[in-house]
């Protein structure tokens, strides 16, 4: 099956630092999905891309849709604590129905005051 | 309420029984899924309905996994026989037809 591959696996950063993460595809993705997972919730969508190329902002988020559809990523600027939680990356590979979604295994991310 | 909800938060269960989760997508999604989490991992594909459409079954680990769904309403995911290896949290999410999936909570079952 289609595997995407995501790093860092985990970060530990002062508060106030700039974060970046990204994922990697072995096959072209259409779609690209940024979720973030906080404790005992379910993932929440932060950012969606859709074009190759596509640069997206959601506040201090900032996300990217690589030129070869075979990337992605994330970058959070001027951290807080409450960005602490478990960021995961997701995709549809190209000619793929609206029921295949790959994740990646996540980057928890860790925000010291 | 707005968003999806899932029951039981929480489910230990001991080898060998049966176990069914519930999942209420969001009112008026056609679309919902089941996904099943790991520790540590990420989120692992099960099924997917659609409509009247019939189910994408695809991702179902093994027979005694099935998923029902009355209409564009309320699902549930049986595990028959469970194993420890089941345990895991169970994610459902919901959405409009071929638009962005939005996750419930989850049940977090444990199989002792």
């Amino acid at each position: 099956g289609q595997q995407l591959n995501q790093s860092p696996q985990s970060m530990f950063i002062q508060e106030g630092e700039d974060v970046s993460m990204n994922c990697t595809s072995s096959s072209i993705f259409n779609t690209w999905l940024w979720y973030k997972q906080d404790p005992g919730e379910g993932p929440v969508l932060l950012i969606a891309l859709y074009k190759a190329g596509e640069l997206t902002s959601n506040g201090r988020l900032t996300a990217q849709f690589g030129i070869t559809r075979k990337d992605s990523f994330l970058n959070i600027s001027a951290s807080i604590p409450s960005d602490v939680g478990i960021y995961f990356c997701a995709g549809r590979p190209m000619n793929s129905g609206y029921s295949t979604l790959t994740f990646g295994k996540g980057t928890m991310l860790l925000v010291s005051p | 309420g707005a968003g999806v909800s899932q029951s039981p938060s929480n489910k230990v269960t001991e080898k060998g029984k049966d176990v069914e989760l519930r999942c209420d997508p969001i009112s008026g999604h056609t679309a919902l899924y089941w996904y099943r989490q790991r520790l540590g991992q990420g989120l692992e594909f099960l099924i997917y309905f659609q409509g009247n459409s019939a189910p994408d079954k695809s991702g179902l680990p093994s027979d005694r996994f099935s998923a029902e769904r009355t209409g564009e309403s309320v699902s549930t995911l049986t595990i028959q026989r469970t194993q420890q290896e089941d345990s895991a949290v169970y994610l459902c999410a919901s959405s409009l037809k071929d638009r962005n999936q939005y996750f419930g909570p989850g049940t977090r079952l444990t199989v002792t």
